[in-house]
């Protein structure tokens, strides 16, 4: 079965923090999608990866292929950065399956 | 340039009626595809289209159906509509013929669709 799971599902940070948000999946994936989403419902593609490692500016995402994990790092977060954070993993059937969700709140 | 466009922002709607939704994706973009989000469930997928043509399917009744234009504009359409198909309904269009997609997905703003 195809599943998707995201850790933590609730964080809370000061501004300047290091965030880690998780994201497993269960079988081979053939990419996997990190989302941003703003309050009102308006969703980003932050990046979308298949190997190793994508930055874009404070965020950087990683992913391991054979222990079927990836991460998404904000260095130097800011309130700015309080969204609700999604992976979506791409599996062989070509069918997306959604992570439940990270709600990211930074505090100044 | 201009990003996806869905239509209407918000609609309400009666048990048993049917509603249609629109998106308009990104100019040169051909892949559309429709997700619901809920609560309790979260986003799930529901249909691709590609060039007209459904190329994917999510795990959702046939009350719940999709159509896309030459022009690549995609339609979904729910049919006797159920209280618990209250919901974000969102599109995303990419680029290219692959999935996943090269260049990742852009995704509208969405409908928000609330049964009565």
């Amino acid at each position: 079965k195809n599943e998707v799971e995201q850790s933590p599902q609730n964080l809370t940070a000061q501004e300047g923090e290091f965030i880690t948000i998780n994201c497993s999946y269960s079988v081979g994936i053939s990419a996997l999608h990190w989302l941003q989403q703003h309050p009102g419902g308006g969703i980003v593609s932050l990046f979308m990866l298949s190997s190793g490692k994508k930055k874009h500016g404070r965020l950087i995402a990683t992913i391991n292929i054979q222990e079927k994990h990836s991460s998404l790092h904000i260095t130097a977060s800011h309130p700015r950065d309080s969204a609700v954070y999604i992976c979506a993993a791409v599996f062989n059937t070509d069918k997306l399956i959604f992570g439940t969700g990270t709600r990211l709140q930074v505090f100044p | 340039k201009a990003g996806v466009t869905q239509t209407p922002r918000y609609l309400i709607k009666t048990r048993g009626q049917q509603v249609t939704l629109s998106c308009s994706p990104i100019s040169g973009h051909r892949s559309v595809s429709w997700y619901q989000q809920t609560p309790g469930q979260g986003l799930q997928f529901l249909f691709e289209y590609f060039s007209e043509t459904q190329r994917n399917k999510g795990n959702f009744p046939g009350r719940f159906s999709g159509r896309q234009f030459s022009n690549s504009r995609s339609e979904m359409n729910v049919s006797t509509l159920e209280l618990g198909d209250s919901a974000l309904y969102l599109c995303a269009s990419s680029f290219g013929s692959r999935l996943p997609p090269s260049y990742g997905y852009t995704f509208g703003s969405g409908t928000r669709l609330t049964v009565v």
